[in-house]
């Protein structure tokens, strides 16, 4: 199988600063990175996504950066906003979906 | 709307009592997994399905079983409940394709109490 390692597994910032959530994998063979988001009593949403032929994605606010030769992608969040507020697990693909442990994001206003 | 269904969204049940969680998806996925998660919190795989009349073991030991005997639905079955069931059990499924990996969708859950 795959070892997801995700940290950190809390982090909180001020409004407005960069939030960034890192994930190591160990199977070079993995080729899907999908980052999820679960609000408190919520499921967990896909926020963003990249694959193994992509080195960077951005999608307003948050970024995703993949480095296949170290093996580990993180998740950039910037200008928090407290509706970021939020668990995020990060994920990679082999053959099926497997999770980091989560990092609870808390953005203060 | 296309979404994925779970029903009961709560229950509160005693030992030893058999129950069925119920997961539909109405997007033609094939791909159907079942996690146990207790709140915000690592998200433990039970069980998965590639289609009708497969099913997998995950990676957390479980006492449930499961059945895939129409695309669209995937029961989870706890034969005799204990206290030690308790948790957050949320259902996922996505396109099976060899060369595109597609992403999970979740089910709103269903919060299971066993007294």
């Amino acid at each position: 199988g795959e070892n997801v390692e995700q940290h950190p597994s809390t982090l909180s910032v001020q409004e407005g600063d960069s939030a960034v959530i890192k994930c190591t994998y160990s199977d070079s063979a993995s080729n899907y990175f999908p980052w999820y988001k679960q609000e408190l009593g919520k499921r967990p949403q896909l926020i963003i996504d990249i694959r193994s032929n992509v080195g960077e994605k951005k999608d307003q606010r948050i970024a995703v950066t993949l480095n296949k030769t170290a093996k580990h992608f993180s998740l950039h969040i910037t200008e928090t906003q407290p509706e970021d507020s939020a668990v995020y697990f990060c994920a990679v693909s082999l053959g099926r979906l497997y999770f980091g442990r989560g990092t609870q994001l808390t953005v203060w206003p | 709307e296309a979404d994925i269904y779970q029903t009961p969204r709560y229950l509160v049940i005693g030992t030893g009592k058999k129950i069925t969680l119920e997961c539909s998806q109405t997007m033609g996925h094939d791909k159907m997994y079942w996690y146990q998660q207790d709140p915000g919190m690592e998200l433990h795989l039970i069980h998965y399905s590639y289609g009708v009349n497969s099913t997998e073991k995950g990676d957390l030991s479980s006492e449930s079983t499961v059945s895939r005997i129409r695309t669209e639905h995937f029961p989870l079955t706890l034969e005799s409940a204990r206290p030690s069931h308790t948790s957050q059990y949320l259902c996922a499924s996505s396109f099976l394709s060899v060369s595109y990996n597609s992403p999970l969708h979740f089910g709103n859950g269903t919060r299971l109490t066993v007294t």
